[in-house]
C-alpha cells in the first residue's frame, strides 16, 4: 500500500542552528501535504501545509519544500530553539469522492541543545 | 473554542474488559478521525466519519474495535474485549477541511 516515511528517526542540533527534517512519500496522487509537531504527552499540532501545485511555502521560522519529481518533502526550521524539541510528522492526503484522510509517517525526533 | 476534547485522559484496564473512549469534536467540524499511536507503528488511522457517517474503517484492526458517531458533537471508540496489544495512545481529530485538529489523546494500558 501507499506509505509516507521519513529519512531519519532523530536529529540533534544546537540552539540557533537551522534544522531540516526530510520526508519521502510514495503516493504520486497525493495533492496535499502537512507537517505536525508533537510534544511529549500532547496531540500533534499543525505547523504548515502545502498543496501539490506549489513547491515552497513559508511560515514563521518554518519553510516547507515539495519536490514532486522525487516525491520528497522537507521542513526547514530557522534559528532552532529549545522549544522546538519534539517529534515532527509529515502527512499526505488525496482528495477523492469519499473525502480525505491524512496518512502519517513515522516521525523524526528533533533534539535542540542550548 | 476548547478544541477537541477526549476522555478519559488515561485508562488502565484488565485484559478482557470493555473499554470506551470518547471524543467531542470542535463545533462546526464535519469530519472526525480516530488514530492510534504506538512506538512501533506510529500514527495509524483507524476510522473516519464525514457528517456522522463512517467513510473508511479499513484501519480498524479487528472486530473487537467499533466506533460510532451518533451526532455531530460526540463519537466513541469501543474495544471489546480488550487485549494487552491494544495498549497505545488513541487520538481523536476533527476538521472542516483538510487540516486536522487533534485532541490530547487517551493513553490506554491493558494489563
Amino acid at each position: 500500500g501507499e506509505s509516507v516515511g521519513l529519512h531519519l528517526p532523530t536529529l540533534s542540533v544546537q540552539e540557533g542552528d537551522n534544522s531540516i527534517i526530510n520526508c519521502a512519500y510514495s503516493n504520486s496522487a497525493s495533492d496535499y501535504f502537512i507537517w505536525y509537531k508533537q510534544e511529549s504527552g500532547k496531540g500533534p499540532q499543525f505547523i504548515i501545509d502545502i498543496r501539490s501545485n506549489m513547491d515552497k511555502r513559508q511560515g514563521q521560522r518554518v519553510t516547507v519544500l515539495l519536490n514532486k519529481t522525487v516525491k520528497h518533502l522537507s521542513l526547514q526550521i530557522a534559528a532552532t530553539q529549545p522549544g522546538d524539541s519534539a517529534v515532527y510528522f509529515c502527512a499526505e492526503s488525496t482528495v477523492n469522492q469519499a473525502g480525505t484522510a491524512l496518512i502519517f509517517g513515522k516521525g523524526t525526533t528533533l533534539s535542540v541543545s542550548s | 473554542d476548547a478544541g477537541v476534547i477526549q476522555s478519559p485522559r488515561h485508562e488502565v484496564t484488565e485484559m478482557g474488559q470493555e473499554v470506551t473512549l470518547r471524543c467531542k469534536p470542535i463545533s462546526g467540524h464535519n469530519s472526525l478521525f480516530w488514530y492510534r499511536q504506538t512506538m512501533m507503528r506510529g500514527l495509524e488511522l483507524l476510522i473516519y466519519f464525514n457528517n456522522n457517517v463512517p467513510i473508511d474503517d479499513s484501519g480498524m484492526p479487528e472486530d473487537r474495535f467499533s466506533a460510532k458517531m451518533p451526532n455531530a458533537s460526540f463519537s466513541t471508540l469501543k474495544i471489546q474485549p480488550s487485549e494487552p496489544r491494544d495498549s497505545a495512545v488513541y487520538f481523536c481529530a476533527s476538521t472542516a477541511g483538510e487540516k486536522l485538529f487533534f485532541g490530547s489523546g487517551t493513553q490506554l494500558s491493558v494489563l
